[in-house]
């Protein structure tokens, strides 16, 4: 069974751009949740998408968003990137919404 | 406010020796307390799942337990591949589903 897949696992970009990351969850997973990692925050919620709806927000400004598609893939996007925005980004997938994450290998976004 | 506070931040073992990790959480309700591994520039790896206090989970050198303010991760007689950073998270009955609360983690490394 594949697990849960994040594209791309590496970007760099320039601050006041635009980014947008993608997650593909386990087959038959529903719910996909967020979360940005960094040295000094740790693991920080993002938000949380069940069945193309977003049932859930962390702290974060309006720049950071995120979408679910019908086949329940999820994409985030960043605008106007600050050089603070540099983190590990994680997609996790879960079941329904009580059951246990599994996340992905992540994708390491540099701003410069 | 809701916390989860993990100790120690780092643990060095010889190969061999036992110890535990802690996790104490406050939450106004506990829906469920999670236990992963995080190897380096990777997303975390499920391990356990706890619901009540009393229950015990295992699974080959790791046993999680969970009472009404705590956890505890015992790694019985570790070995060089144990070494990871071990993280705990709550998910509370005040937060919506699908959001995971993670404390700051318990970098473990193990010596031959």
């Amino acid at each position: 069974k594949a697990g849960v897949t994040q594209t791309p696992r590496y970007l760099i970009k320039t601050r006041g751009q635009q980014v947008t990351l993608s997650c593909s969850p386990i087959s038959g997973h529903r719910s996909v949740s967020w979360y940005q990692q960094t040295p000094g925050q740790g693991l920080q919620f993002l938000f949380e998408y069940f069945s193309e709806t977003q049932r859930n927000k962390g702290n974060f400004p309006g720049r950071f968003s995120g979408r679910q598609f019908s086949n329940s893939r999820s994409e985030m996007n960043v605008s106007t990137l600050e050089l603070g925005d540099s983190a590990l980004y994680l997609c996790a997938s879960s079941y329904d919404r009580a059951a246990e994450a599994f996340f992905g290998q992540g994708t390491r976004l540099t701003v410069v | 406010e809701d916390q989860v506070t993990q100790s120690p931040e780092a643990l060095r073992l010889q190969e061999g020796e036992s110890s535990s990790l802690n996790c104490s959480y406050t939450v106004s309700g506990l829906r469920g307390l999670f236990w992963y591994r995080q190897d380096p520039g990777k997303g975390p790896e499920f391990l356990f799942t706890l619901y009540s206090a009393g229950e015990e989970k295992e699974k080959e050198r790791l046993k999680a337990t969970l009472t009404k303010k705590e956890s505890f991760l015992h790694i019985t007689a570790p070995k060089p591949e144990d070494s990871a950073t071990y993280l705990c998270a709550v998910q509370a009955v005040t937060d919506s589903w699908g959001k995971l609360q993670f404390g700051a983690g318990t970098q473990v490394v193990v010596t031959p």
